[in-house]
């Protein structure tokens, strides 16, 4: 059973790009969640998600960001024009279900220049 | 408002010697509770995690979390340190969904 996978690993924008990271939750699991950590910080969560469900946005910034989970194919968290502020490592977890523990994936490290 | 506060920023502990790392939560009831711990350039691996039931939970890598409710705690502990242990650890709680993680701490090992 292949773990949560991310990709890009790495992801190199110029201001005012979009990006688009991937999340492919464990085989099973149907609730994703996506983090932000800046350097030297730590985990600050974005907004969690069910299939084809936003459940709890309430970390994602008002303008530029939105993440979707749709009933196939991985979940995407978009970016839209990019500023520096934005370079960060973003995680994602999933979880068979609620309460229950999470399991990260290896992280998409932005880096906007 | 709830918290998940983890007082030590920065811990260094040579090889061999015993490890505490402190976690305190602010919560109406009792959250569930976990550690993980992150290697550099890595994702978060689950170290362990409290439910209900026996307040000394066992997680992997020798590692074990005691949980206080008087003192709202959940410290993470281990009696003998490895030079691999290395990396920073986080704290997190999670109530109704809501699941909040503490800044971390960074272990340094020494030889």
């Amino acid at each position: 059973n292949a773990g949560v996978m991310q990709n890009p690993r790495h992801l190199v924008r110029r201001r005012g790009q979009e990006a688009r990271l991937r999340c492919s939750p464990m085989k099973g699991h149907s609730h994703v969640y996506w983090y932000r950590q800046l350097p030297e910080e730590g985990l600050k969560f974005m907004v969690y998600l069910q299939k084809e469900n936003i459940i709890d946005e309430s970390g994602m910034p008002k303008e530029r960001f939105s993440a979707e989970f749709p009933k196939e194919g991985p979940s995407i968290l978009r970016i839209q024009q990019v500023v520096r502020g934005d370079s960060a490592a973003y995680f994602c977890a999933s979880s068979p279900r609620q309460i229950y523990e999470q399991y990260f994936g290896p992280g998409t490290r932005l880096t906007v220049t | 408002a709830q918290s998940v506060t983890q007082p030590d920023i920065h811990i260094t502990v040579s090889e061999g010697a015993s490890l505490e790392l402190r976690c305190n939560y602010s919560y109406g009831a009792t959250p569930y509770l976990f550690w993980y711990v992150q290697s550099p350039g890595q994702g978060l691996q689950l170290l362990l995690k409290y439910f209900s039931g026996d307040t000394l939970v066992q997680g992997i890598k020798g590692f074990e979390a005691e949980f206080k409710r008087s003192q709202s705690s959940f410290n993470l502990r281990k009696p003998s340190v490895h030079w691999s242990d290395a990396a920073e650890y986080f704290c997190a709680v999670e109530k109704d969904n809501d699941m909040r993680f503490g800044a971390g701490t960074r272990l340094t090992v020494k030889p």
